[in-house]
Formats: structure tokens, sequence, C-alpha cells
């Protein structure tokens, strides 16, 4: 059992919008510690998506957001393309485990 | 542009060790942390620990106390993960990735370890 929660899937049709929650406790998330998002495609390395409640790296589109509030973060993207059917995790650091600590993953399907 | 490339893949029998090399390239290695992650087949991703390269600090999940060893070679720019008394549940594919602060930014290409009798 994660230590960060997200839903097992989510699904979506091509140019709607989905969210990802993650779920965590007053020992990560809501001590304030950044939460960042990976996409991770069939069969390759997972790759940072959203860096540090909201930052996204050099040449992630702006489709791509990831809001936190209180001891729960979301993963949003709008205009859902194809391409975007991978997994997706959250990770951020909890300090009564003083372990970093990644959500279980969601499986994006697109329609 | 930074790369990270990891050793070959590895089969190993229930109670052997395995040792994984990941060699850093395009960026000043000794400036970032490395952290290590695994992926057992058709699972999560599950964080092993994390390493300063600056000065060999370590930090270790708690669950793989006493069989993880993580430590770098700045002479030549690689960090190393060595796993002991491997089960098979040890059985996945291990990633090194750079840590800059808590976020992990670049990721190597991963090595499969298989463990069997």
């Amino acid at each position: 059992q994660s230590v960060l929660t997200q839903p097992p899937s989510v699904s979506g049709a091509p140019g709607q919008r989905v969210t990802i929650s993650c779920t965590g406790s007053s020992s990560n998330i809501g001590a304030g510690y950044d939460v960042h998002w990976y996409q991770q495609l069939p069969g390759t390395a997972p790759k940072l998506l959203i860096n540090g409640n909201n930052n996204r790296p050099s040449g992630v589109p702006d489709r791509f957001s990831g809001p936190k509030s209180g001891t729960s973060a979301s993963l949003a993207i709008t205009g859902l393309q194809a391409e975007d059917e991978a997994d997706y995790y959250c990770q951020s650091y909890d300090s009564s485990l003083s372990a970093w600590v990644f959500g279980g993953g969601t499986k994006l399907t697109v329609l | 542009q930074v790369q990270l490339v990891q050793s070959g893949a590895e089969v190993k029998k229930p109670g052997a060790s395995v040792k994984v090399s990941c060699k850093a390239s395009g960026y000043t290695f000794v400036r970032y942390g490395i952290s290590w992650v695994r992926q057992a087949p058709g699972q999560g991703l599950e964080w092993m620990g994390w390493i300063s390269v600056y000065n060999g600090n370590t930090n270790y999940a708690q669950k793989l106390q006493g069989r993880v060893t993580m430590t770098t070679d700045t002479s030549t720019s690689t960090a190393y993960l060595e796993l002991t008394s491997l089960r098979s549940d040890d059985t996945a594919v291990y990633y090194c990735a750079r840590a800059p602060t808590t976020e992990l930014d670049f990721w190597g290409q991963g090595t499969l370890v298989t463990v069997s009798s």
C-alpha cells in the first residue's frame, strides 16, 4: 500500500480534460513538501513532467499542470491526445519515514 | 545533454548479490545527488534510496536497510547500487535518476535484474 494514494485508472476522449489525484498526509504533502509528477510510457523509463508544485521542465507542454492543496495534489491534462496514454506517478518526501515516496500510479487510457 | 547510462541486464540466483552501475555525463557529477528506484514487473515505482555524490551521505529505504549499498566514483562519474541476499521479489527493473533536490529530473534507461533458481 502506497503512502500517496492515486486512482488506479482514469480515461478520457481526445480533446477532453482529465485529472489524476494524489492524496497524502500531514507528514508529506500536508507538511509542505514538493509534489512531483512523472509520466511513464510503455516500456520506457519515467520522465519528469511536473517539478516542485506546478513547474514544468523545458519541453513539457502547458497542457499539463499540477496544483497542490492541503494534503493533496492533482495532475490536470487538458486537450487530451492519444500520445498521453501512459502511467502517471506522483512523488513527494515523507518526514515521518525520512523517505521519498511514490503514489501507486495511475493508468491513463485515451478512448 | 544530461545522460545516465546503466549497465546491462543481470540474472542471479537467490542469495546472490548484484551490482548495477550508472554512468553520468553532460553535467557536473558532484553537484547532484543520485536516487535509485525499482519497478517490479507490472508494478509501480519503489524508491530505494539516495546518495549525495558530494559527500557520500546516504538515505536508504527502511525495508532495504542492511541489504543495499549505494556508492559513487567521482573519477568516472559513475554511481553504483549493490543489493545482497537477493530474493525472487527483488526481480525488477532498477533505475538510477539524478536528484537536484527531491525531484528526479533525469533517469537512466533501466537495468533488469532477474532473480531465479
